[in-house]
């Protein structure tokens, strides 16, 4: 298994700019979430989704687009990206939400640049 | 909402010495306390939790303490080793889901440094 895998690794944009950062797990998982990491802050769950067709927004989800097609796939998009969006981006996945334990598995991380 | 509250933010030990970071958290709902290790450039990792229904769980040198009526949790690392230099994050969850308002919601993180 690859586990998660995140695309790109670095990304730069430039104000006003769109993106989308890719986000895919092969261990059949249905919980599926983004996270955004900033200095003294810790992870800020973006969105989330608990199953293909289905997302919900979580703490900080202004500025970002999600959607679960499949089960595999969650990617994030960036419709005009702002300065306040430099940051690094997790993606994570995770058993059902039926489950009694929440091991959360990782993507490596997209390192955001907005200028 | 949740919120999880973590300190120390940096916490500097001597090699063989303990660490204890500390978290609390604000909804008595939460039933569910993991504990995170990210190392630099990589994503965090678990490596040890506690359901609400356990006061103590080790695992080698890690034990996580929880106490339900203080509503807070401690990560506790012994004979601390370079190697375990990296930042630890707390978080606090309600599992199993009664619906799909999932949140799983983490602390601000605790930078520790083993010195060798």
């Amino acid at each position: 298994n690859a586990g998660v895998t995140q695309t790109p690794k670095f990304q730069v944009l430039k104000t006003g700019q769109s993106m989308t950062l890719q986000c895919a797990q092969d261990m059949n998982h249905e919980y599926m979430s983004w996270y955004r990491q900033d200095p003294g802050m810790g992870l800020r769950l973006i969105h989330y989704s608990v199953g293909a067709g289905i997302t919900d927004q979580g703490e900080v989800p202004n500025g970002y687009n999600v959607s679960r097609s499949t089960t595999e796939d969650f990617p994030l998009r960036l419709l005009s990206a702002a300065p306040s969006q430099t940051s690094v981006y997790f993606c994570a996945s995770s058993y059902g939400v039926d489950s009694s334990t929440d091991t959360q598995y990782f993507g490596p991380g997209t390192r955001l640049t907005v200028l | 909402g949740e919120n999880v509250e973590q300190h120390p933010s940096t916490l500097s030990v001597q090699e063989g010495d303990s660490a204890v970071i500390k978290c609390t958290y604000s909804d008595s709902a939460s039933n569910y306390f993991p504990w995170y290790k990210q190392e630099l450039g990589k994503g965090p990792q678990l490596i040890i939790d506690i359901r609400s229904n356990v006061g103590e769980k080790k695992d080698q040198r890690i034990a996580v303490t929880l106490n339900k009526t203080a509503k807070h949790f401690s990560l506790h690392i012994t004979e601390t080793q370079p190697e375990d230099s990296a930042v630890y994050f707390c978080a606090a969850s309600l599992r199993p889901l009664v619906d799909s308002s999932y949140k799983l919601i983490f602390g601000s993180g605790t930078r520790l440094l083993v010195r060798p």
